[in-house]
């Protein structure tokens, strides 16, 4: 099944404490991008990669860090989480940049910053 | 990209069609228009796409107007499982999404 998965669901952490969260396709997209999401605001892309090894920023791209060593993983990193990147993120991949092509998401992973 | 403009909120009678309106006013030539609805806090889900025709699939159909200045997504026989946000979306080649606020669709039995 064609699929994006993105891990943990859920995670509550403290301030400052390092952490990243998974992303994976198994579909051979080229293109990947994560999305935050907070009442009010909307959708919005932090970081999106066109290929391996190629990564740019979105929108919101601070306080995160993307990489992409690998064509089906595209893995968020939060060096030192602040209480404002408390949000619901969101994972998406698609074939590639190229409208006419439509785009999956993952489950979409909760965060709490205290 | 375009800016899309969508009512806030909708509701419809389950079994009878839901029609979601999306203006687009200044889209250009080279831009599609997307639909993707997000079910309560779930990952968006793709809908349906079109440039200038109207297109149908099994979820929907959508009708873009002639001058393509707007458009409709049809959702021909609503079930409760359709209550969701609605996202119209104008997007140009090479170009990432830009989500908007959607409309919200209560299917009401």
């Amino acid at each position: 099944e064609a699929q994006v998965t993105q891990n943990p669901r859920y995670l509550i952490t403290v301030t400052g404490k390092k952490l990243t969260v998974t992303c994976s396709q198994n579909m051979n997209h080229e293109y990947m991008s994560w999305y935050r999401q907070d009442p009010g605001l909307g959708l919005r892309q932090i970081y999106y990669s066109m290929n391996v090894e190629v990564t740019d920023k979105g929108d919101v791209p601070e306080g995160y860090k993307v990489s992409r060593k690998e064509k089906r993983n595209f893995p968020l990193i939060l060096e030192s989480p602040s209480p404002n990147q408390t949000s619901l993120y969101f994972c998406a991949s698609s074939l590639n940049r190229a409208v006419n092509t439509e785009a999956f998401f993952g489950q979409g992973t909760r965060l709490t910053v205290v | 990209d375009a800016k899309t403009t969508q009512p806030t909120s909708m509701d419809c009678a389950e079994g009878r069609a839901a029609n979601l309106p999306c203006n687009h006013s200044t889209i250009s030539g080279n831009e599609y228009v997307y639909w993707y609805r997000q079910i309560h806090s779930q990952g968006p889900q793709y809908i349906i796409h079109g440039l200038k025709n109207n297109e149908t699939n099994e979820m929907a159909s959508l009708i873009i107007t002639e001058d393509r200045k707007s458009s409709t997504l049809i959702l021909p026989h609503a079930t409760l499982r359709d209550t969701a946000v609605y996202y119209c979306i104008v997007q140009a080649y090479n170009n990432d999404m830009r989500f908007g606020a959607g409309t919200r669709l209560t299917v009401k039995p």
